[in-house]
């Protein structure tokens, strides 16, 4: 079964500190994705890769920057956490037009 | 743009009533498109999809969910629930060639009371 595991479930940061968010997936798959969820607005779509190295924005990339430096992995950096990034992040994996593996997600407050 | 609608923030059902989940889309085509459910604390996990053939798609769970291209709509049905539905469903559409790029409904909370 795939396992896609982000590393914090509970993360709590001040404003403008460095935050990282790691996700690894164990199934090999090709791309990746960072979603926000906030109540009411469903997930948005932040940031995702096809390939190691590769990024491409989504719908909501502001303030947000990813890295993918190996397939397995892939993290969400928020260069100057501010307040209006509090929020439930949830990575997800795919293997080509599959449907998308979620996390359970890291419940991040900034403060 | 693609965008969904899911009309319903909150849903109160019974345990042993049926369920319908409503979700409505736009899309220049036809589109794929998902029934995800998140239980408490946890990530999603795919209830359902359709990307052609048969507009009834079966799921997990015992759920079901019909597309109806005149409607747009994509809505998620099951006979009877169980206290273990109660969670959060969100309907998703995606492009043929964007797979991975779901735009999300908002999401419908269900309650189930004994």
């Amino acid at each position: 079964d795939v396992k896609v595991t982000q590393s914090s479930r509970y993360l709590v940061k001040r404003t403008g500190e460095k935050v990282f968010l790691e996700c690894v997936q164990d199934m090999d798959h090709e791309n990746m994705f960072w979603y926000r969820q906030d109540p009411g607005l469903g997930l948005r779509l932040i940031y995702f890769s096809y390939d190691v190295k590769m990024k491409e924005k989504g719908d909501i990339p502001e303030g947000y920057s990813v890295s993918r430096e190996k397939k397995e992995r892939f993290s969400l950096i928020l260069e100057s956490a501010s307040t209006n990034q509090t929020s439930m992040y949830l990575c997800a994996s795919q293997r080509y037009n599959s449907p998308l593996h979620f996390g359970n997600g890291t419940r991040l407050t900034v403060t | 743009a693609q965008s969904v609608t899911q009309p319903d923030i909150h849903i109160t059902v019974s345990e042993g009533a049926s369920l319908e989940l409503r979700c409505n889309y736009s899309y220049g085509a036809t589109p794929y498109l998902f029934w995800y459910v998140q239980s408490p604390g946890q990530g999603l996990q795919l209830l359902l999809k359709y990307f052609s053939g048969d507009t009834l798609v079966q799921g997990i769970k015992g759920f079901e969910a019909e597309f109806k291209r005149s409607q747009s709509s994509f809505n998620l049905r099951k006979p009877s629930v169980h206290w273990s539905d109660a969670a959060e469903y969100f309907c998703a559409v995606a492009g043929v060639d964007s797979w991975g790029k779901l735009q999300f409904g908002a999401g419908t909370q269900v309650v189930v009371t004994p």
